[in-house]
């Protein structure tokens, strides 16, 4: 129970293109959604939280326009890379948190990893 | 600000050997803590955890105790399995009640356990 998916796993892609990355809460309904960037060897780090209708929060030093956050339902939530280039190829985490079977959960997807040739 | 920070890795252990990965944190309030662990090529997935100082957070043979009077969430297990070979991340959420949520993660620690 309390499923979050993310899609696509893996996405390849030119310089300059624009990739989207979609995380769905499967089971359950997701008041907020958590984007999160990974570096190779290296820790998580927030880049935005977004709940659901509004607009999203941005950490510190994350480009807004160019990380587009759209969360228009409370199963799914969207993470648009803009004019992507290669220093932006990383693994992207969701986590998404809301209410199941009575207690507040908080579930990581699998992540997607991007890269920008 | 609240921080995590843990050991370094990565850390390489013969099979049955005792596990330690060191955490502490800094954090104003009452943080709750938290345990991750990323097996290769995949997500995080909850380890164990714990909402107060003194309560223990256990599973799969892991354990950790929030010791508020040393600021650590150090985790432990008796004897490691090569399928405990992942990265562990020690963190903290800064919501109270453990609504979960936004958490601030420590730089993760890389374990190997060889046969």
């Amino acid at each position: 129970g309390a499923v979050v998916s993310q899609h696509p796993s893996r996405v390849i892609c030119k310089s300059g293109t624009s990739v989207k990355i979609e995380c769905r809460s499967l089971d359950f309904q997701a008041t907020t959604m958590f984007w999160y960037r990974q570096f190779p060897k290296q820790s998580l780090m927030l880049m935005a939280t977004s709940n659901e209708g509004s607009k999203a929060t941005y950490e510190q030093g994350v480009e807004k326009d160019k990380f587009l956050i759209n969360h228009a339902s409370l199963t799914l939530s969207t993470l648009t890379v803009t004019s992507a280039h290669p220093e932006d190829s990383s693994f992207y985490i969701c986590s998404a948190t809301g209410a199941y079977s009575g207690a507040n959960v908080l579930t990581f997807g699998a992540g997607s990893r991007l890269t920008v040739l | 600000g609240n921080s995590v920070t843990q050991m370094e890795g990565p850390v390489t252990l013969s099979e049955e050997a005792f596990l330690t990965i060191n955490c502490t944190y800094t954090a104003t309030g009452y943080p709750s803590l938290f345990w991750y662990v990323q097996y290769p090529g995949e997500g995080l997935q909850l380890l164990l955890k714990a909402t107060k100082a003194d309560d223990k957070g256990s599973n799969k043979g892991f354990e950790a105790t929030y010791r508020k009077e040393t600021t650590s969430f150090h985790l432990e297990k008796g004897s490691v399995q090569v399928s405990d070979s992942a990265v562990y991340f020690c963190a903290l959420s800064d919501l109270p009640n453990n609504q979960g949520g936004k958490l601030i993660f420590g730089q993760g620690t890389e374990l190997s356990v060889k046969p």
